[in-house]
């Protein structure tokens, strides 16, 4: 166990549905990082939080959004779902050195 | 040029087989280097890290650094069955708050006993 939580670690939903994914950081750790790893593309680094605050954004789209709560866990939301979204999705977190949690697998049908 | 690149792989060694796995990587200000380890459906697990040019060993592992040629090894010494993964290397500027890591695509290892 790493740590850090993740859920639910699957989820099969339609096109164009609206999924929630939760991620609870190691104790003590204030950065989360949402990552997405697909079979072609790798890992792609979406969204950083620190302590509640939007710190950084990478390749995230549009349809996506995240949020990070006063007890620092962190919802990553993801609408208009597409085929092309389905794909593992990894939280980390840590400053030096990430940990990461064990995914969620989402499958868009 | 991609800022991280990895050969894909699959790479196939026998049990006890020195492994070597090699990344690039094209910003110089990028200053942490890592290394991670992921099997079939996991996380990324946290194998080597490090910030400086040079040799840092851990075990089995050996993680180098020459940033003056931007390119990054990690070496596996008699390897093992369990080190049956792919292996991802990661670079970037980190420290308190900022930054991100960027990953190579990995490279898949097989150790066949």
């Amino acid at each position: 166990d790493s740590g850090v939580t993740q859920t639910p670690k699957h989820l099969i939903t339609a096109t164009g549905q609206r999924v929630t994914l939760r991620c609870s950081p190691r104790s003590g750790d204030l950065s989360v990082y949402w990552y997405q790893q697909s079979l072609d593309q790798g890992l792609q680094f979406l969204i950083q939080y620190y302590n509640g605050e939007e710190r950084a954004k990478g390749n995230i789209l549009e349809r996506f959004s995240a949020q990070q709560f006063p007890d620092l866990h962190s919802e990553l939301n993801l609408s208009s779902l597409e085929l092309g979204d389905s794909a593992l999705y990894f939280c980390a977190s840590g400053d030096n050195g990430y940990t990461f949690g064990s995914g969620t697998r989402l499958t868009v049908v | 040029q991609k800022e991280v690149e990895q050969d894909p792989g699959p790479l196939s060694v026998p049990e006890g087989a020195i492994v070597s796995l090699n990344c690039t990587y094209s910003n110089s200000a990028f200053q942490y280097f890592m290394w991670y380890r992921q099997y079939s459906r996991k996380g990324p697990e946290l194998l080597m890290y490090t910030y400086s040019s040079g040799n840092k060993e851990d075990g089995r592992f050996t993680a180098q650094v020459d940033k003056s040629s931007k390119y990054i090894s990690l070496f596996i010494r008699d390897s093992q069955p369990s080190d049956s993964a792919t292996y991802l290397c990661a670079t970037g500027r980190l420290g308190g708050s900022q930054g991100n890591l960027i990953f190579g695509k990995g490279t898949k290892l097989s150790v066949k006993p």
